[in-house]
């Protein structure tokens, strides 16, 4: 059974930069899946970051593509987010969640982190 | 550009069944789309995929209560007999150059 456990700062000051992993268990992340980001601010819906697959090609939402940077680290089984130059509006529960190789609907979520930009 | 639509909120009572809806964009209606469930202060949860013909796929675990249709460029989520935990959000996803979530519906359960 795979699961994904997200980790990283709560809290990140504004014009920093917010960086998360997630941590992929009970499988290995060069499976043939792909893995995104997905993040929700308070009260609000669903957003796509992004996603990487194990080769390192990735895809980014285009409304936040020149401040997301994805990675793999296939040693360590886990896959990195890092989001430049925040502002309150990046405030969030950031998740991370797998694709099947067909790169359709997400099938495993991760339980989800809250970040929130603040100085 | 790709597009889904849902009701931000839809109610029915205990026991009873509900039909939720997720409408693609105009030439989209072809696609494919997931049902994910949120429940109070929990992480997404993947439902079902549902394609076109109505034809769906349900994820582990899921009960037969939950099942999936289409017509046209709508998607549906149909849950019958249904209990308090079923109170939560939905959100429906297709995918193409990238994913895409509609915005959500919130089920109240009376």
């Amino acid at each position: 059974q795979v699961e994904l456990r997200e980790s990283g700062p709560g809290l990140v000051k504004p014009s920093g930069t917010l960086s998360l992993t997630c941590a992929v268990s009970g499988g290995s992340i060069t499976s043939g899946n792909w893995w995104s980001w997905v993040r929700q601010p308070p009260g609000k819906g669903l957003e796509w970051i992004g996603e990487i697959y194990h080769s390192g090609s990735t895809n980014y939402n285009p409304s936040l593509k020149t401040r997301v940077t994805m990675s793999v680290d296939k040693s360590n089984n886990q896959f990195s987010l890092k989001l430049t130059s925040v502002t309150a509006a990046d405030t969030a529960v950031y998740y991370c969640a797998r694709a099947p190789p067909n790169n359709d609907a997400f099938d495993i979520w991760g339980q989800g982190t809250m970040v929130t930009v603040s100085s | 550009q790709l597009v889904l639509t849902q009701s931000p909120s839809a109610s029915a009572s205990l026991g009873a069944s509900v039909k939720l809806t997720c409408t693609l964009s105009s030439g989209h209606s072809s696609y494919a789309i997931a049902w994910h469930q949120q429940q109070p202060e929990k992480g997404p949860r993947y439902l079902m995929k549902v394609n076109s013909d109505g034809s769906h796929n349900k994820g582990d675990g899921i009960p037969d209560r939950f099942s999936g249709s289409s017509s046209g460029a709508e998607r549906y989520l149909t849950i019958s007999s249904l209990q308090s935990e079923d109170e939560a959000d939905y959100y429906c996803q297709t995918w193409d150059t990238g994913k895409v979530f509609g915005g959500g519906t919130k089920l109240t359960v009376l």
